[in-house]
This record gives structure tokens, sequence and C-alpha cells, in this order.
């Protein structure tokens, strides 16, 4: 069975730092690539980024909002992802979801395993 | 590329047919997934590629459309449909969301 477990959501000041994690297990982890999504309170879903496997680089890709203050990355001998999250600002505030697609690689046709999310508030 | 879902909002009783509409600002091919949520839950996959249904799926959900129009029907809505409804392009980067369309009992 699939399980994204994620982790290190809390209140964070604007301007300051966090680190999510994402536990993985029940799948070959080093083959997929990897997403994070995020959801607002009360409003709708927001694809933040994308890891590649090191077959193509570990290769990243991201939302405009968060291009430059987020960068993702993976450590396959953990079996785990993470989301390091710079210059954080209120519109940050968010559950932040683990997602693995549907194909390992290549063309995407879906988000099939979501983890069960972890909150991250940005406020003084 | 933009997804716009239409409607945001519908009202519709048990056992009705819906239909929610999903429109990309240029084209995307069959690159669509539908994704079902409910309060407090992760979004769950329902249809991948505009029109296959995931595993465990009921086959009252369908999916159908290319290029720039697509849509998810609910043929006999029941009580557990009741959610959010969103779609997800995956032609280009980056994967954006439609805005989503929320189900309410009537």
């Amino acid at each position: 069975e699939v399980q994204l477990v994620e982790s290190g959501g809390g209140l964070v000041q604007p301007g300051g730092s966090l680190r999510l994690s994402c536990a993985a297990s029940g799948f070959i982890f080093s083959d997929h690539y990897m997403d994070w999504v995020r959801q607002a309170p009360g409003k709708g879903l927001e694809w933040v980024g994308r890891t590649r496997n090191k077959a193509n680089s570990y290769t990243t890709e991201y939302a405009a909002s968060v291009k430059g203050r987020f960068t993702i990355s993976r450590d396959d001998s953990e079996n785990s992802l993470y989301l390091q999250m710079n210059s954080l600002k209120s519109e940050d505030t968010a559950v932040y979801f683990c997602t693995r697609p549907l194909r390992p690689t290549g063309q995407t046709l879906g988000l099939s395993d979501w983890g069960q999310g972890t909150l991250v508030t940005v406020s003084s | 590329i933009q997804l716009t879902q239409s409607p945001s909002f519908l009202s519709a009783s048990v056992g009705d047919r819906v239909t929610i509409t999903c429109r990309a600002s240029q084209g995307i091919s069959s690159y669509l997934a539908w994704y079902q949520q409910k309060p407090g839950k992760a979004p769950k996959l329902l249809i991948s590629a505009a029109s296959t249904l995931q595993n465990g799926v009921p086959p009252r959900f369908s999916g159908s459309g290319s290029g720039t129009e697509f849509t998810l029907t609910i043929s006999s809505l029941l009580p557990e449909d009741f959610a959010s409804y969103y779609c997800q392009q995956f032609n280009s980067y980056p994967f954006t969301f439609g805005g989503g369309t929320k189900v309410e009992i009537k």
C-alpha cells in the first residue's frame, strides 16, 4: 500500500523559513517523479512543484508564485521528499500535500496518491 | 494554461445527472485529470487522461473531451458524491488546477 506522510508544518513569521518532509513507502520511491500541491484555507488546489528522478537528473519545476523562494529536493536513500520554503508570505498559508504521479516518469496523467497534508501558517 | 471550471457551485438532488465543465485557455490534448475532495481530506483521483476511470471509482463517473473542453459527468448522484471536484492539466508546466466545483445537496 502506498503511503505518503507529511510533517514539518507549523506557525512561522512572515519572511521566515520552514522545511516540510514527506516519508514515502509502499512503492519504489527512487523511480518516481514527486509533486507538492497546496490548498489555502477554504480555497482551491494549487500545484507547487515537482522533482524528477535520478535518471532525469533530479531536475525541478515550480509554480511562478513560489519560484526562487521554494526548493524541492529528495533523498532516495531515505525514501523522503522535501520542500524548503524561504521568504514566506501570508499567502503561503495552506495545507501542503505530497503527491505521487500515476506514472513514475514521462507524461503525467494524474496524481494518484496523496498524503494527508501538513498545515503551514504564516503569521506574525 | 488557465482552467475555468463551471459551475463553481451546484445544488442537486440524489439521483440527478450532473455535468461539470472544465475549459482550458489553450489546447491540452487529453492531458486532464479530475479529482474529488471531501472536507478535511486529500483529493482523490477519479479520472486520468480525460476519460480513464481509475480503479475502484464507480462507473457512474465518466469523463470526456479533448483539446480545450472537458466534462465530468455523474450519471446518478449518490449521497457520498456531495463534495468538491477539481480538474488539473498536465500538458505543460505549471500543472494548473481549475477553480473547483462544489456539489451540494438541494
